[in-house]
């Protein structure tokens, strides 16, 4: 069975640009989370999505958007980027409810902010 | 407001010890506490899950403990091998069902 896919791997972009990075589950598993890590704050909650709807949100601006397919694939989205955001982003899935289970995360996709 | 710390934040110890990683969280009130592992390159993998009712859980070499009360976990390795060699990180379901992580403890098994 394939684990969790994210593309692309690395990223580079400058202050200002918008960036969609992608998410591809294990098949079957319906929920999607998404994490933010960084050297400074450490691993972050982003938000979760469950058959295709946003169940949970962590304390992010805006900015940070994301949605899932009725193929349970996500994307996130995050526009008007700042140095701040560059970080490893990694999303993870699994078969019921994001945090209440068991999560497969994926090798992250790594955003660098120029 | 849930806060998680692990110490140490990195062990060095030689092939074959036993050895034991602690994880403590201010607010009792979790669903489950969790251990991952991080390889460099390659996320995460979650070792260990134990339930707010459970006081822990093993898996081969791996064994976990939960203290409620205390706001405690431990994870116990025992015969530790140079494949152990890992940041493990703890983190805690709060009550709005979010994963709250520890900073990790960077693990180096000398062989």
């Amino acid at each position: 069975k394939a684990g969790v896919t994210q593309t692309p791997r690395y990223l580079i972009k400058t202050r200002g640009q918008q960036v969609t990075l992608s998410c591809s589950p294990i098949s079957g598993h319906r929920s999607v989370s998404w994490y933010q890590q960084t050297p400074g704050q450490g691993l972050q909650f982003l938000f979760e999505y469950f058959s295709e709807t946003q169940r949970n949100k962590g304390n992010f601006p805006g900015r940070f958007s994301g949605r899932q397919f009725s193929n349970s694939r996500s994307e996130m989205n995050v526009s008007t980027l700042e140095l701040g955001d560059s970080a490893l982003y990694l999303c993870a899935s699994s078969l019921g409810e994001g945090a209440k289970n068991i999560q497969y995360f994926g090798a992250g996709t790594r955003l660098s902010v120029l | 407001k849930q806060e998680v710390t692990q110490i140490p934040a990195a062990l060095s110890v030689p092939e074959g010890e036993n050895l034991v990683l602690n994880c403590s969280f201010t607010d009792s009130a979790i669903y489950n506490l969790q251990w991952f592992r991080q390889d460099p390159g390659k996320g995460l993998t979650s070792l260990l899950l134990i339930q707010s009712s459970q006081r822990e859980q093993t898996s081969g070499r791996l064994n976990a403990s939960l203290d409620k009360s205390s706001g405690r976990s431990t994870l116990y390795i025992a015969a530790s091998q140079p494949g152990d060699s890992a940041t493990y990180l703890c983190a805690v379901v709060n009550s709005n069902y979010q994963l709250i992580w520890g900073a990790g403890t960077k693990l180096i098994i000398k062989p």
